[in-house]
């Protein structure tokens, strides 16, 4: 069955730096890979999707990669403000109905 | 525009009773979802639905039944509740497959329930 793993542990990074976020998956070859930002006791909220034929996907201060061949994605964050604080999950879809969701990574950013 | 509604927020049951998760969404989604998040790991699709009258299980379906008789409305019922079933649970929605848009999910609040 398909595997998705991120960061594995949370990330704190200073103010104006960038934060990088990581998805690795194993078993599966999707057609899309999206991030959603997830803030404490609340529902995930879409951010991004970049698809299996694009290298790169930007929006505002986001930028997404996407590497079939190391099945990975990198989630940037520039510029980052405390208000960027949150857990940002990755997840994988295709053709069907079922999307895969990564466990999150919890990122911190520090005034 | 209200999106996706879950109620309640918090549920407090006893193991072997019953209850009804409710999620309305006013956006005219064909497909609608439920998931449960755990700590560690992840979103897992419980059930799912691509219209009024179709219902198919996805990845974690036993203990719960769903039903989908309009297009708005996609309850979760949980038969017998058990303390494994104590979780965060998300109700989702998107367009059909193939229409513009469709790949994104919008997610409701969440319902936490915890099972004693």
């Amino acid at each position: 069955s398909q595997k998705i793993e991120q960061n594995s542990e949370a990330l704190n990074i200073q103010e104006g730096k960038t934060a990088t976020l990581t998805c690795n998956y194993t078993n599966y070859s999707p057609a899309y890979l999206q991030w959603y930002r997830q803030d404490p006791g609340r529902g995930p909220v879409f951010l991004l999707l970049i698809r299996e034929n694009e290298k790169e996907k930007r929006k505002e201060r986001l930028k997404v990669t996407f590497d079939t061949t190391l099945k990975q994605s990198l989630f940037h964050i520039t510029a980052s403000q405390p208000a960027d604080s949150a857990t940002y999950l990755c997840a994988l879809g295709d053709t069907g109905n079922q999307f895969y969701f990564g466990t999150g990574t919890s990122l911190t950013v520090i005034p | 525009n209200a999106g996706v509604t879950q109620t309640p927020k918090f549920q407090v049951l006893k193991t072997g009773q019953s209850m009804t998760l409710q999620c309305a969404q006013d956006m005219n989604h064909e497909y609608m979802s439920w998931y449960r998040q755990d700590p560690g790991m992840g979103l897992r699709l419980i059930h799912y639905s691509v219209g009024a009258g179709i219902t198919d299980q996805g990845e974690v379906p036993n203990g719960y039944n769903v039903s989908r008789s309009t297009t708005e409305d996609f309850p979760l019922r949980l038969l017998s509740a058990a303390p494994s079933q104590t979780s965060v649970y998300f109700c989702a929605s998107r367009l059909r497959t193939g229409a513009a848009g469709a790949n994104v999910l919008t997610f409701g609040a969440g319902s936490r329930l915890t099972v004693l």
